[in-house]
């Protein structure tokens, strides 16, 4: 069963426009929503994170959308730059489980010149 | 910063040998470490989570005479595949649990010939 469900499986966007890339998640217990940022071959790095007691969180181009009573949460870019071309993941944990996390099924963006 | 380094990066094997991956915590202690197996193109799949001093958990449907894990020290786990065939050819990552947050390694590609 997935625990967090992510969509789009791949987008495309114009350089200097807005990637958007969405989650939902059905468990309440999780407390804690990060995104990661895959390059090929590489090992997931935190992008940005968030704790259901805020509503938005922003770090330069990118920001987290999360809306607690809908169960979702979302990824925006800003100013898409052909270096964010990359695969993306959601992911959800409960503090408890220590750092066990969900991860959604990713995102593969390509962002052309 | 705090890093996690795996190695190696990059084994190709025979089918029926054995092959260690190493997970190292860089500059800070971990007493859990999560090992997870990604196919190309596709989410992260948690395989095990492996505790200092004590025997690791396996997910579902994983099997633990399969991959054998040790946490031998706070800095240290290894995940052995045993007698390798060509479907276990994959990426494996671990990640670090520290108070902040997972860190995830680099992976490392297994290709079992």
């Amino acid at each position: 069963q997935q625990q967090v469900k992510q969509s789009p499986q791949s987008l495309i966007v114009q350089k200097g426009g807005i990637s958007i890339i969405n989650c939902a998640y059905e468990n309440t217990a999780f407390d804690y929503f990060p995104w990661y940022q895959q390059f090929p071959g590489k090992g997931p790095a935190l992008l940005i994170a968030i704790r259901p007691d805020v509503s938005e969180k922003k770090e330069g181009r990118f920001t987290i959308s999360f809306n607690k009573s809908a169960k979702q949460f979302s990824l925006h870019i800003m100013d898409s730059q052909p270096g964010d071309s990359a695969t993306y993941f959601c992911a959800a944990s409960m503090y408890d489980t220590g750092n066990q996390f969900y991860f959604g099924t990713g995102t593969s963006l390509t962002v052309i010149p | 910063g705090a890093v996690v380094s795996q190695h190696p990066s990059r084994v190709i094997c025979k089918s029926g040998t054995s092959v260690k991956i190493e997970c190292r915590s860089l500059d800070f202690q971990a007493t859990t470490m999560f090992w997870y197996r990604q196919f190309p193109k596709q989410s992260l799949m948690l395989m095990a989570t492996s505790n200092e001093g004590s025997k690791a958990t396996y997910e579902q449907g994983v099997e633990k005479d399969k991959f054998l894990i040790n946490h031998a020290s706070l800095t240290l786990s290894t995940l052995t595949v045993t007698s390798a065939h060509p479907e276990d050819s994959s990426f494996y990552i671990c990640s670090a649990v520290r108070v902040a947050g997972p860190i995830f390694g680099p992976g490392t590609r297994l290709t079992v010939l």
